[in-house]
């Protein structure tokens, strides 16, 4: 009962680093997402991706790459940590069908930078 | 654009009495989909309920009712008999047009079920 899987849970830049957040789900979800939630603002999407080799920008995609390879993984990229970048991070799958746009969401990773 | 609201940042509540969260959206799109999530301190994302644009009756799930109201473009969730665990963040959701992957957020209620 894996569902859709975040790592790392915390993680901790000095500006400027890079880093990547690794999402993977094993419901073969055609949809999957990423979203950073800062307090009062609820959650934005940051990209998202409809299939394998297929990505598009979110409302904040700014400082941030990424690419699907395969439908299991969807990975987040920080090229250049800013502080503006501390934030909690989801990745989410949904699919075609059901309740269409319903979320999946991981545990979420926790990131600051200092 | 599409938007969602919601003006209660936060509510209070007795226990086993009943909640209504509000909840507003503005879209031009015909088919759409609302969603209801819970975030417990914990954390996760939990779903709750949801509605589509087409769907005559209101949804339900459990102790969970959505109140739809397509005119006034509204979705409230309405909680009954409230319990301590019911204490979340609680955040109102739209899907864009008929496909999936992309919710837009509401900034969210903090409800607080009181003993």
């Amino acid at each position: 009962n894996a569902g859709v899987t975040q790592t790392p849970k915390f993680q901790v830049l000095k500006t400027g680093q890079s880093m990547t957040l690794q999402c993977a789900q094993d419901m073969n979800h055609e949809y999957m997402s990423w979203y950073r939630q800062d307090p009062g603002m609820g959650l934005r999407l940051i990209h998202y991706s409809v299939g394998a080799g297929i990505t598009d920008q979110g409302e904040v995609p700014n400082g941030y790459n990424v690419s699907r390879s395969t439908t299991e993984d969807f990975p987040l990229r920080l090229l250049s940590a800013a502080p503006s970048q501390t934030s909690v991070y989801f990745c989410a799958s949904s699919r075609s069908g059901g309740k269409i746009g319903e979320l999946f969401f991981g545990e979420g990773s926790r990131l600051t930078v200092l | 654009a599409q938007k969602i609201t919601q003006t209660q940042p936060g509510m209070f509540v007795q226990e086993k009495e009943a909640v209504t969260l509000d909840c507003t959206y503005d879209t031009s799109d015909q088919s759409y989909g609302l969603f209801w999530y819970k975030q417990p301190s914990s954390g996760e994302m939990i779903f709750l309920i949801y509605q589509g644009s087409y769907d005559e009756q209101n949804a339900t799930e459990g102790r969970y009712s959505l109140n739809f109201q397509k005119a006034r473009k509204s979705a409230n969730l309405v909680i009954s008999a409230s319990q301590l665990g019911d204490s979340a963040m609680y955040f109102c959701a739209m899907r864009e047009g008929s496909g999936g992957g992309k919710l837009i957020f509401g900034q969210g209620t903090e409800l607080s079920v009181k003993p």
